[in-house]
């Protein structure tokens, strides 16, 4: 099942403005991580926070975690057309012998020049 | 240096096939994995390696096989191909399972007619 439910499924913003993606999941968790995606390439890994952080930076990139609401929120400043892109967060579950990464629906980020 | 290399990035093949697609890591990782995403960009995990051990394996049709000659491998290989298979397959590798950063290949573009 899909762990992670990325908000919005699609989101359309100018060059320059700042894009707020969100990420709502189920179970509890050891860390949340952000991935990007290029049409028709791989995921690239952009950040991770642990479970025990609230809020972490890198580069134009704001993640904030809220393990009370099981939500995450990517912010990308001054956003660029190179940033259009599927961003996707993904969790990585508590407990367990074998953990695995699991993957939300991903949000489709378009930025306009 | 391509640090997850999976080829071939595109097959196109004919229901009833049986298909091999490789992954390899340079990175030294301990664990590698297999991803499947369908249509609508959902991600899926199948299968995981750590040390030449398969410790996750979901619910996928037993005509997937996953293959581990060593640890900086893990090819897939699918018997008897349908065209629900069809689909873009990721490999991907982290020094530890879920607990770090996933590195991912470019992806594979299976197409079955």
């Amino acid at each position: 099942s899909q762990q992670g439910e990325e908000d919005p499924q699609a989101l359309s913003i100018q060059e320059g403005e700042n894009a707020t993606m969100n990420c709502s999941y189920k179970t509890s968790i050891n860390n949340l991580q952000w991935y990007r995606q290029n049409s028709g390439r791989g995921l690239v890994h952009l950040i991770l926070i642990r479970s025990n952080e609230r809020e972490k930076h890198s580069g134009r990139l704001r993640v904030t975690l809220d393990t009370s609401k099981k939500s995450s929120s990517l912010l990308i400043t001054a956003s660029r057309a190179a940033d259009t892109a599927s961003y996707f967060c993904a969790t990585d579950p508590l407990g367990g012998s074998a953990r695995q990464l699991t993957f939300g629906s991903g949000t489709q980020l378009t930025v306009l020049p | 240096d391509t640090a997850v290399s999976q080829t071939p990035k595109y097959l196109v093949t004919q229901m009833g096939n049986d298909k091999s697609i490789k992954c390899e890591q340079n990175l030294g990782h301990d664990t590698m994995y297999w991803y499947k995403q369908d249509s609508k960009k959902f991600l899926k995990i199948m299968f995981s390696y750590n040390n030449k051990e398969l410790i996750i394996n979901e619910t996928v049709p037993n005509r997937f096989s996953p293959k581990s000659p060593d640890k900086a491998h893990l090819n897939l290989h699918i018997n008897s191909l349908e065209l629900g298979d069809s689909a873009v397959y990721f490999c991907a590798s982290s020094p530890a399972q879920g607990r770090y950063g996933y590195t991912f290949g470019s992806g594979t573009r299976l197409t079955v007619v």
